[in-house]
């Protein structure tokens, strides 16, 4: 089965501070990769989709940037950070076949 | 511009009632996808649905769509409190790899 690793769970980071986070996935090849993030009590927003290494598709300009490094490893990064950066960030992946679209765990980014 | 609304936003009902949350969008697709969220936590995958009048049922829940009419629902049948939770739709645009969600629906089951 498809299983996506994220990490970390939780963040806390000053306004103006890098990040990385980075996601993996095990049980497919050449998956479709997503971030995703959600506000406190809201929906979910496509940031970045990718079909492919170095592929990435940007849905909303904002102060992120993702990267596409290998088959299996989707990275969400940013030079400095905002305020309005804070969220819980979701990374998803879906197999060729599209019949499913599986989460990671997410990490709750919260930006002082 | 691309809309997946889900209606209602809130809903609080009891113990034993019936209910149904709609998902509709304004996009073609024919792959719809249905998940729970618990606070704090990711996405469960609930059901996906991948074609025209495509039904599928687990437990006390079911789900529908209509590709021509945009709409999908998730009835909910003798509500449990265990069901409480937030629920989204989600739509792949056809012809793209992006799936777009709904706004969600917190569903709280009051014993």
């Amino acid at each position: 089965s498809q299983t996506i690793h994220q990490w970390p769970a939780t963040l806390v980071q000053p306004v103006g501070s890098p990040l990385s986070l980075e996601c993996t996935v095990e049980g497919t090849s050449n998956p479709n990769l997503y971030w995703y993030r959600q506000a406190a009590g809201r929906g979910l927003q496509l940031l970045f989709y990718s079909v492919g290494i170095g592929q990435i598709s940007s849905e909303v300009p904002q102060n992120l940037s993702a990267s596409r490094p290998q088959d299996r490893q989707f990275i969400l990064s940013s030079k400095k950070l905002l305020l309005s950066d804070s969220g819980f960030y979701l990374c998803a992946g879906s197999d060729r076949v599209r019949e499913k679209l599986f989460f990671g765990s997410g990490t709750q980014l919260s930006v002082l | 511009e691309l809309k997946v609304e889900q209606n209602p936003l809130f809903l609080s009902m009891q113990e034993g009632k019936n209910y149904t949350i709609y998902c509709n969008y304004s996009t073609t697709s024919d792959r719809l996808y249905w998940y729970r969220q618990d606070p704090g936590k990711s996405l469960e995958s609930l059901f996906v649905l991948l074609s025209n009048g495509a039904v599928k049922q687990e437990g006390r829940l079911m789900a529908s769509l209509d590709t021509k009419a945009r709409l999908s629902t998730l009835h909910i049948t003798a509500a449990v409190h265990d069901l409480s939770a937030t629920y989204f739709c989600a739509v792949e645009i056809a012809g793209t790899y992006k799936y777009i969600f709904g706004t969600g629906t917190r569903l709280k089951v009051l014993a």
